[in-house]
């Protein structure tokens, strides 16, 4: 079964500065997708992110990237320009290949303050 | 505003009570699912439905019965539930190939089961 793991229950960061946030999975599949989920306050979950694994090149979003690194099983995200918007909890997904027992598996995701 | 609604927002409710969330999405996206929130636990899918066909059941008690009657609205009828069913559940739906393609979520529904 797939796992997702984030480390870090929580973080914080200076406006205006970078922050990375850590995801690492367990998968014995070749195929899958990763996702970066937000969710502020109001409780809804806004996807950041999407990364595809045959993919080499990394997601880009505006402010968002991340850092796949595929061998390592690590999926961390990247905040460059840190809003205090930006403050939310983060949760980290795995997703494998469209099929019968295809799951959609989440971390248990990691809450984010910026300090102004 | 994203799209998807969700009905009540918050919900308290006996043991032996029954009661219905509802979702609707204004998205025109044929997939729709439901997933429970619970404090310090991993987001769990319960139900998808794609083209109102209900394609996956996560080992979700039956206490809990899903209802797709038409792909923008979606419903989670409620009966005899137990306290720690008590979680914020939260509704998506996504167009395209299903759970793979950019979910949209509802604010979620706040249920407390007393």
């Amino acid at each position: 079964a797939q796992t997702v793991t984030q480390s870090q229950p929580e973080m914080s960061v200076q406006e205006a500065e970078t922050v990375t946030l850590s995801c690492t999975y367990d998968t014995s599949e070749s195929d899958y997708y990763l996702f970066w989920y937000k969710q502020p306050p109001s409780r809804q979950m806004i996807l950041v992110i999407r990364q595809e694994a045959y993919k080499q090149q990394n997601a880009t979003e505006n402010r968002f990237s991340v850092n796949f690194q595929k061998a390592a099983k690590s999926f961390s995200l990247k905040i460059s320009d840190s809003q205090l918007g930006d403050a939310a909890m983060y949760f980290c997904a795995y997703r494998s290949a469209p099929g019968a027992n295809s799951k959609l598996t989440f971390g248990k995701g990691i809450t984010l303050s910026v300090r102004p | 505003e994203t799209g998807v609604t969700q009905t009540p927002r918050h919900l308290v409710m006996g043991m032996t009570n029954k009661k219905s969330l509802k979702c609707e999405q204004h998205l025109g996206h044929n997939a729709m699912y439901w997933y429970k929130q619970s404090a310090k636990k991993p987001l769990e899918l319960m139900f998808v439905y794609n083209f109102k066909e209900q394609t996956e059941n996560n080992s979700v008690p039956s206490r809990f019965s899903p209802e797709c009657p038409n792909s923008s609205h979606l419903f989670l009828h409620l009966h005899t539930l137990q306290p720690e069913d008590s979680a914020l559940y939260l509704c998506a739906s996504s167009q395209g190939r299903v759970l793979t393609d950019t979910q949209y979520f509802g604010p979620g529904t706040r249920l407390t089961v007393l």
